[in-house]
């Protein structure tokens, strides 16, 4: 149950934006439109910020986008903040009520 | 206001148990399936089990199938997770998480620390 594919890190200059990657296989992202998008600051209790691809939930700022193309997801931050500096994970639906986590990608802002 | 609220981590001993638990409110624990995921020391996040509404069907991820119990109690708006023959890689914060249809984590806390060591 190996976990998603992701960058260790990815890092942009206040007001530009980045993209984030989660590659898994057709028997997750590629096979179910059930990927989500978690903030984590370390010390603190994850953030859901994107569901079902490309869903922001309320109070979620517009900021973070999904979207999809084959096994591949993608989250865009645009507008690039200091506060958006933190861990982000990508999470899929597997086959059999499972889930599986992304790597992790851990955001700079220079 | 959501809160959930996890404890019952601590220093263990190889081969030893604990019992997690995940104290729930605001967020109508009896109608929903509920998780845990883990971290690591300087890694990802990782799920490692779910429970449906009912307590009916239990799913785990492999490294803990035989190890691990998921349960919970509806009345008391609680989740656990016994975790038993207790490995030196299960060392990690335990998070539990509400789950909602369309796959994913909605409500989080903020965890409870397990480290197994001698």
């Amino acid at each position: 149950q190996s976990a998603l594919t992701q960058p260790a890190s990815v890092s942009g200059s206040p007001g530009q934006s980045i993209t984030i990657s989660c590659t898994g296989t057709s028997s997750d992202v590629g096979g179910y439109n059930y990927v989500s998008w978690y903030q984590h600051y370390p010390g603190k209790a994850p953030k859901l910020i994107i569901h079902e691809v490309s869903n922001r939930p309320s109070g979620v700022s517009n900021r973070f986008s999904g979207s999809k193309s084959g096994n591949t997801a993608s989250l865009t931050i645009s507008g690039l903040q200091a506060e958006d500096e933190a861990d982000y994970y990508c999470s899929s639906y597997r086959s059999g009520n499972t889930y599986v986590f992304g790597s992790g990608t851990k955001v700079t802002v220079l | 206001e959501v809160q959930l609220v996890e404890s019952g981590g601590g220093l263990v001993q190889p081969g030893g148990s604990l019992r997690l638990s995940c104290a729930a409110s605001g967020i109508n624990f009896g109608n929903f399936w509920m998780s845990w995921v883990r971290q690591a020391p300087g890694m990802g996040l990782e799920w490692v089990a779910n429970i449906k509404e009912d307590g009916s069907e239990k799913y785990y991820v492999d490294s803990v199938k035989g190890r691990f119990t998921i349960s919970r109690d509806n009345a008391k708006n609680s989740l656990y997770l016994q975790v038993n023959s207790l490995r030196a890689d299960d060392t990690a914060v335990y998070f539990c998480a509400r789950v909602r249809r369309g796959g994913y984590f909605e409500y989080w806390g903020q965890g409870t620390l397990v480290t197994v060591s001698s």
